[in-house]
C-alpha cells in the first residue's frame, strides 16, 4: 500500500510556456502533500506544503506566482510551472502523508525547458 | 537555520563490508529521523525511520540515534553492489509536523 504516482514522468517544454504536473495518492487519502525540487547532484529542496482545500504554504525563496499548487482533493495535488525558463529545468518530486507522519514519494517528473 | 548535515562522500567499501553513514542535525528537539536511498534518476525510497534513542535493526540495516549528540547513523552490513546509491538523512524538526528537512546525501560505492 501507500503508492503515489506522478504524471508525466518527463516533459520537455519551450521557454515561456506552462507545465502542469500531477501527483496522486492511489490507495490512500493524503492529508498533506509536499512538492520538492532536486537539481543534479543536490539534495531535495522542499518547495511547498499543501493541504486539501487550503492554500499551499511555500518555502522561503519559492515564487508562489510561478509555482502554482492546487490540492483539489485528498488524492490529487498539481504543480503548475508558469512561464517556464531553462533554469526551472529540474527533477520535481511529490510526496504524500497519510497521517502517520511518513512521507510516500512519487517517482518524480523530469522537466526540461528549452 | 535548522540544518541536517552529511558527508557527501563518495564512501567506498568493498563488497561484504559494513558501510557506516553519518548524519548530524541542528535542532535538539527533533523527533523523527529517516534514512532514504536514492538511485540516480529515481525518487527516494524509505529504508527505515527511528524515533527513540538507541539502535533499530531491519535486515541488513541498523539505524542508530543519539539525541544528546544530535547524531543519527545508518549501518549497512554485508554491503552489496546493489547498495551503491546516495543515502539521504531526513529529519522532522520541532513544530513542523511531517515536514522533512533533507541532508545533502552521502554517495556510497560498493566495490567488487
Amino acid at each position: 500500500g501507500a503508492v503515489v504516482s506522478q504524471h508525466p514522468s518527463w516533459v520537455i517544454c519551450k521557454s515561456g510556456t506552462s507545465v502542469k504536473i500531477e501527483c496522486r495518492s492511489l490507495d490512500f487519502q493524503a492529508t498533506t502533500m509536499f512538492w520538492y525540487r532536486q537539481f543534479p547532484k543536490q539534495s531535495l529542496m522542499l518547495m511547498a506544503t499543501s493541504n486539501e482545500g487550503s492554500k499551499a504554504t511555500y518555502e522561503q525563496g519559492v515564487e508562489k506566482d510561478k509555482f502554482l499548487i492546487n490540492h483539489a482533493s485528498l488524492t490529487l495535488s498539481t504543480l503548475t510551472v508558469t512561464s517556464a525558463h531553462p533554469e526551472d529545468s529540474s527533477f520535481y518530486i511529490c510526496s504524500a502523508d497519510r497521517g502517520d507522519y511518513e512521507q510516500y514519494f512519487g517517482p518524480g517528473t523530469r522537466l526540461t525547458v528549452t | 537555520q535548522k540544518e541536517v548535515e552529511q558527508n557527501s562522500g563518495p564512501l567506498s567499501v568493498p563488497e561484504g563490508a559494513i558501510a557506516s553513514l553519518n548524519c548530524t542535525y541542528s535542532d535538539r528537539g527533533s523527533q523523527s529521523f529517516f534514512w532514504y536511498r536514492q538511485y540516480s534518476g529515481k525518487s527516494p525510497e524509505l529504508i527505515m525511520f527511528i524515533y527513540s534513542n538507541g539502535d533499530k535493526e531491519d535486515g541488513r540495516f541498523t539505524a542508530q540515534l543519539n539525541k544528546a549528540s544530535q547524531y543519527v547513523s545508518l549501518l549497512i552490513r554485508d554491503s552489496q553492489p546493489s547498495d551503491s546509491a546516495t543515502y539521504l538523512c531526513a529529519v522532522t524538526f520541532t513544530g513542523t509536523a511531517s515536514k522533512l528537512t533533507f541532508g545533502t546525501g552521502t554517495r556510497l560505492q560498493v566495490t567488487l
